[in-house]
């Protein structure tokens, strides 16, 4: 079975701090992904990766970064807190590129800006 | 960003009713659609792929159904059971490589005992 894990279900941060929500997958997939998912709104792509290093902004990439140095791994980087980047961040993995392709997702991390 | 609609936003039904929900998407470019489960305090999981028009694919009590023409799909759930109380998404891969995918908002089941 795959497995994407995230490093922490739940975090709270202050305004202003550099944040970092890590995961990863066992699986040897390609292509990573993050979203966030927002009351009353379905889940919102962030950025996504299709390969070691490489990167492409989704539909919110604004207030975020990221890096994949490993294939295993994919992290996000909230450069500066802000409160409405209160929110639950998903993971998600695919094996290849492609709308066909399941998404494989990690349990959330739930992250409170105070 | 595509628009995809889910409907009823929530439903709660007696354990053992059947039921059905509704993705609703553009009917131009389309290439596929995923169904998810995503029950409280876990990860979504993949339900479905489908892909061609008059698709039907079938999971235990759980079923839905393809109409690419109007653009939208069914999931039914057959006698419902209170583990299928979850959060359903439906996710639609847009034009222009088909990796950014478009969640509807969900519709959250709640099969009471």
């Amino acid at each position: 079975d795959v497995k994407v894990t995230q490093s922490s279900r739940y975090l709270v941060k202050r305004t202003g701090e550099k944040v970092f929500l890590e995961c990863v997958q066992d699986m040897d997939h390609e292509n990573m992904f993050w979203y966030r998912q927002d009351p009353g709104l379905g889940l919102r792509l962030i950025y996504f990766s299709y390969d070691v290093k490489m990167k492409e902004k989704g539909d919110i990439p604004e207030g975020y970064s990221v890096s994949r140095e490993k294939k295993e791994r994919f992290s996000l980087i909230l450069e500066s807190a802000s409160t409405n980047q209160t929110s639950m961040y998903l993971c998600a993995s695919s094996l290849y590129p492609g709308g066909q392709e399941t998404q494989y997702f990690g349990p959330g991390t739930r992250l409170l800006v105070l | 960003i595509l628009n995809v609609e889910q409907s009823p936003q929530s439903l709660h039904v007696q354990e053992g009713d059947s039921t059905n929900f509704t993705c609703s998407f553009p009917s131009s470019n389309f290439y596929a659609l995923h169904w998810y489960r995503w029950e409280t305090a876990k990860s979504p999981e993949a339900l479905f792929v489908m892909t061609l028009n008059g698709d039907e694919k079938k999971k235990g009590r759980i079923s839905a159904t393809l109409n690419t023409k109007e653009g939208y799909s069914y999931l039914y759930i057959k006698g419902s059971q209170p583990e299928d109380s979850a959060t359903y998404l439906c996710a639609y891969p847009r034009a222009g490589g088909y990796q950014k995918v478009t969640f509807g908002i969900g519709t959250k089941l709640q099969v009471i005992p």
